[in-house]
């Protein structure tokens, strides 16, 4: 039984749409992440939120919107998508950030590539 | 400067090799260690975490921490070709974010 799920796997779409990923995880944690990984590997975070409340707003541009309807619940969804948001994206959980947020589950990515 | 520094090898051994991995951190806030290995195609998964200095050992793995030095390390004994992957070293502190490393890629031959 998968901890923490995103879809799709895969996304290619071109220039200037708009997309979004989602990320479900079942280990009844109470904070969520999303990470953005580029070609080198470099693994940055993006948004957090614990219990559906915004934590942390790295400086991410505002095309980037992150919702949460629940606490189980984390999506991603990108306006205007440009050729350098191509990267991997992995969501994770942890247990209240506070206090157990050097323990994360990923989620196993979800690899967008813009043409 | 950042705030973990990691050497991205890629590094190399043939089985059987002691392997060391190492990172090097800026903060001294920092109060949590942690190093997570990630698979071609997959998402990280915590290896070990270490609170303070010293060792902790779990199997074939020893995680290391010298916070006067801010230096983190990773030992692989007996290493296998199932240990090829990509380890990132991370630091936390409570109310804070998880800060990686930029992985370092290991190969072990068979």
């Amino acid at each position: 039984d998968t901890a923490v799920s995103q879809t799709p796997k895969y996304l290619v779409t071109q220039m200037g749409n708009d997309k979004s990923i989602k990320c479900e995880q079942n280990l009844g944690h109470d904070t969520m992440y999303w990470y953005k990984q580029d070609s080198k590997k470099f693994l940055k975070i993006m948004f957090s939120y614990n219990n559906k409340e915004l934590i942390i707003n790295e400086t991410v541009p505002n095309r980037f919107s992150p919702k949460s309807p629940d606490k189980a619940h984390l999506n991603l969804h990108i306006n205007s998508l440009e050729l350098g948001d191509s990267a991997v994206y992995f969501c994770a959980s942890s247990r209240e950030y506070s206090a157990g947020g050097y323990e994360q589950y990923f989620g196993p990515g979800t690899r967008l590539t813009v043409t | 400067q950042k705030e973990v520094e990691q050497d991205p090898g890629p590094l190399s051994v043939p089985e059987g090799a002691i392997v060391s991995l190492n990172c090097t951190y800026s903060n001294s806030a920092f109060q949590y260690f942690m190093w997570y290995r990630q698979y071609s195609r997959k998402g990280p998964e915590l290896l070990m975490y270490t609170y303070s200095s010293g060792n902790k050992e779990d199997g074939r793995f020893t995680a290391q921490v010298d916070k006067s030095s801010k230096y983190i390390s990773l030992f692989i004994r007996d290493s296998q070709p199932s240990d090829s992957a990509t380890y990132l070293c991370a630091i936390w502190r409570a109310g804070n974010m998880l800060t990686f490393g930029g992985g370092t890629r290991l190969m072990v031959k068979p």
